[in-house]
């Protein structure tokens, strides 16, 4: 069975923090690793893919990383405001069709 | 906006009922997916369908019952559900199905209750 694990569960951080939280899946068999954004009430929205070890993605204040190696990717939020608080999932992909999501971290920034 | 399109949006159902979950995309996308939610879980791939055609089911009991008449629209077929099916629905559609980097785009979801 594999598993994703996201970490925190959640958290609250005041508006201006930066932040981070971690992604962890296995090691082997890997195929991308896709972060995504899910706001209460609304659809989940797609931030990044994630395919080489070592990647880095980038899209305004958000980043993430990627270490296939040791099976971890990390996102990180500079300056986190309001319109920021969601729920970020990230889903491992180690095959075709075998998309195993993790429970998400869910952040919280106070004005 | 997200081009995908669900409803209803929330549905209360007794066990005895027939209803149907619908899911439209605006896309263009050649994929379409099913997935379940239930409470402190994480999203459960159901189904997948690849130009109209099944591609995937990840042993998810019959009476949950996918159809896919055309590359736009999906449907959930449902009847004499359990109240562990409760849960969030969500559709997905991406370009093409099995691609590992293709983006899934998802609807907002339909909450279901099974009482």
């Amino acid at each position: 069975i594999l598993n994703v694990e996201q970490s925190p569960q959640s958290l609250h951080v005041q508006e201006g923090d930066s932040t981070n939280f971690t992604c962890s899946f296995p090691s082997s068999n890997f195929y991308a690793l896709h972060w995504y954004r899910w706001e209460t009430a609304k659809s989940p929205e797609a931030l990044f893919v994630m395919t080489l070890n070592g990647d880095e993605k980038k899209k305004g204040r958000i980043s993430a990383t990627l270490n296939t190696k040791e099976g971890y990717s990390y996102l990180y939020i500079k300056g986190s405001q309001p319109e920021d608080s969601a729920t970020y999932l990230c889903a491992f992909v180690s095959g075709t069709y075998k998309y195993i999501f993790g429970t998400g971290t869910r952040l919280k920034v106070l004005a | 906006e997200t081009g995908v399109t669900q409803t209803p949006r929330h549905l209360v159902m007794g066990m005895t009922n027939k209803k149907s979950l619908k899911c439209e995309q605006h896309l263009g996308h050649n994929a379409m997916y099913w997935y379940k939610q239930s409470a402190k879980k994480p999203l459960e791939l159901m189904f997948v369908y690849n130009f109209k055609e099944q591609t995937e089911n990840n042993s998810v009991p019959s009476r949950f019952s996918p159809e896919c008449p055309n590359s736009s629209h999906l449907f959930l077929h449902l009847h004499t559900l359990q109240p562990e099916d409760s849960a969030l629905y969500l559709c997905a559609s991406s370009p093409l199905a099995g691609g590992d980097t293709d983006t899934q785009y998802f609807g907002p979801g339909t909450r279901l209750t099974v009482l």
